[in-house]
Order: structure tokens, then sequence, then C-alpha cells
């Protein structure tokens, strides 16, 4: 399976915005990128998907390097409630177990007021 | 509340002892997944169904473990034995048709 690679944790003040790496060298070219988010003492949400191109929602906004070997998760303005472990994780459109999502350690978001 | 619903939220239980865990998914998702998560790290596939066909089971899910999901709805989890390396947040999730999980709030288990 194909593995990500985050930082361990980062800071952000409240109300600026932060952006959330994450490398993926060996994605294939059917993997998606999704992040998801895991607030204390509470599962993990869904935040954001895509495949190639930028993606935005409500939430974030995903970038994504044009050779997809790294994508860039944009808080556009931290939030105390953004406060969280941020995974980045590739899901295969094709074979494998579809919807069974590799977690890794993932980023611990702190936000200072 | 129409998202994923788990219980009991919290089981504390000797060692030896069988433990089960209940998901209510999402009603209209047929796709069903039960992790695992120890702390500070993130969750683990456990099993994984499409309606009531369980169709896989990760190398972690012991002949202890047991998963089912009788009707497609809701599903049960059943640790027999209990261990104290059991103790974990049991997570569970279910599927949208546009590939995202929504997780429940888990069930935090504790084995004395």
């Amino acid at each position: 399976d194909a593995k990500t690679t985050q930082p361990n944790s980062m800071e952000s003040n409240e109300e600026e915005p932060v952006h959330l790496p994450c490398n993926h060298s060996t994605i294939s070219g059917t993997d998606y990128i999704h992040w998801y988010r895991q607030l204390p003492s509470q599962g993990p949400e869904y935040v954001i998907h895509g495949l190639t191109s930028n993606v935005n929602n409500r939430m974030a906004s995903l970038a994504i390097a044009e050779d997809r070997k790294s994508s860039t998760l944009i808080l556009h303005r931290a939030t105390l409630r953004d406060a969280a472990v941020y995974y980045c994780i590739l899901r295969p459109l094709w074979g494998g177990s579809q919807g069974n999502l590799i977690f890794g350690k993932g980023t611990k978001l702190s936000v200072k007021p | 509340d129409t998202g994923v619903s788990q219980d009991p939220r919290h089981k504390i239980t000797k060692r030896g002892q069988n433990v089960t865990f209940r998901c209510d998914p999402i009603s209209e998702h047929n796709r069903l997944y039960w992790y695992r998560q120890t702390l500070g790290q993130g969750p683990e596939f456990l099993t994984y169904f499409q309606n009531e066909a369980q169709l896989e089971k990760s190398r972690l899910l012991s002949d202890r473990f047991s998963a089912e999901r009788p009707k497609g709805s809701f599903s049960t989890l059943e640790i027999q034995r209990t261990e104290q390396g059991d103790s974990a947040m049991y997570l569970c999730a279910s599927r949208s048709e546009g590939g995202e999980l929504f997780f429940g709030e888990g069930s935090r288990l504790t084995v004395l």
C-alpha cells in the first residue's frame, strides 16, 4: 500500500492560514488523496479528497503538486476548533479494499489563541 | 442524529471476559468498517462488510474477534477472552457512494 509522510506536529496562530504538507512519492496514477482529521475524543472526520486537480470545499482546500508526489491541506483561517490530528491517506481507485483507508500517525495541529 | 452511532461508548471489563460492541451505520450506506485505535496511533483497519458479507479481515483480527452484520444494517464486534492488549478505542465507519468514510465516536474498551 502506498505510504504518506507527514510532520508529527505543527503549530498555528488563530485566524492565520495553515498549510499541512504530505509527501506521497510512491503514489500511483489511480490513488486518490484523502484528508481526515480527528478532534480529541472523537472519531475521524472527512475533510477533503482529490485526484489531480486542486479542490476546495467549505472546510479546506487541497493543493496537489503537478507530479502528485506531494499535497498540501490548507485551512484558510485556523480556529481553536481546528486543533486536531490531520491524516493524509491514499485510497486506490481499483483493487485493494475499497474504502479501507490506511492511517498513519498524522500531524497534530495546535492552534494558539 | 443520522450519523454513525456506537454503543457502548465506554466499557471496562476484567481480563478473560467477553465484550460486544454495536454499530449502527448511516442507513443508506451499504459498506461498514471496523477500526481499532490505541493511544498516539492512527486507526488500524480490522474488517469490512458490504451489506451482510464480510469481505475482508485484517491480520489484527485474531480468532478471539468476530464481527457480524446479519441483515446488512447494524454490525456487532465481539471480543472473547479479553486481554489487556485489547484495550483500545474501537471505531466503526460507514462509507458513502462518494467514497468518504463517516466514523462514529467509538467505543473505548479498558481491560483490567
